[in-house]
């Protein structure tokens, strides 16, 4: 069976430190990935996702920065973080993309920027 | 562009009792896939059932079930038989076609259930 694994699970860093988080998949190939952000009280965010290893896109302008230097790992990551980076980051994989595809979720990294 | 809202920021039920939450998306495509997540006090995002666009019948999954009514583009979630474990942020999401095929996600709905 396919697991998808996160870490750290909470994070606290001051402003303008630097930032890597890391999402592995197991049990499957080929896997889409995304990174998602969730501020507090509001839904999920799209920030970057991938379809294949060094295939990355952002959908969001901003200070972060993410890669797949293996097919089933991906790294968000930031070389100085803003107050505003703060949040709960959620990983997911899908299958082969596409139409039918269900998103499963890790289980997130609490970022908290002082 | 692809919007997704859940006008309930809160909901209420009683235990063994049932709930439905609203969901209103805007797409101009005719093929697609809807989602509920449930987000639990862990965090983490559960899939709780999926609709095929293409499909009329509604999805079901033991307890809870939906009412899709793609004309109306409307997708809500009723659950049946509520128990205190259910109480979790629920979450809208819509597939979409672009960005590859990442989830669009309402603001959610906090389901609160009482013994």
């Amino acid at each position: 069976s396919q697991t998808i694994h996160q870490w750290p699970a909470t994070l606290v860093q001051p402003v303008g430190s630097p930032l890597s988080l890391e999402c592995t998949v197991e049990g499957t190939s080929n896997p889409n990935l995304y990174w998602y952000r969730q501020a507090a009280g509001r839904g999920l965010q799209l920030l970057f996702y991938s379809v294949g290893i060094g295939q990355i896109s952002s959908e969001v302008p901003q200070n972060l920065s993410a890669s797949r230097p293996q097919d089933r790992q991906f790294i968000l990551s930031s070389k100085k973080l803003l107050l505003s980076d703060s949040g709960f980051y959620l990983c997911a994989w899908s299958s082969t993309g596409g139409y039918a595809d269900t998103q499963y979720f890790g289980p997130g990294t609490r970022l908290t920027v002082l | 562009a692809q919007t997704v809202t859940q006008s309930q920021p809160e909901m209420s039920v009683q235990e063994a009792e049932t709930v439905t939450l609203s969901c209103t998306y805007d797409t101009s495509e005719s093929d697609y896939y809807l989602f509920w997540y449930k987000q639990p006090p862990s965090r983490q995002m559960i899939l709780v059932i999926r609709q095929e666009a293409y499909k009329q019948q509604n999805a079901t999954e033991n307890r809870f079930s939906v009412n899709f009514q793609k004309a109306a583009k409307s997708f809500s979630l009723k659950i049946s038989d509520s128990q205190l474990g259910d109480a979790a942020m629920y979450f809208c999401a819509f597939l979409r076609s672009n960005s590859g095929y990442a989830l669009n996600f309402g603001k959610g709905t906090s389901l609160l259930v009482t013994p």
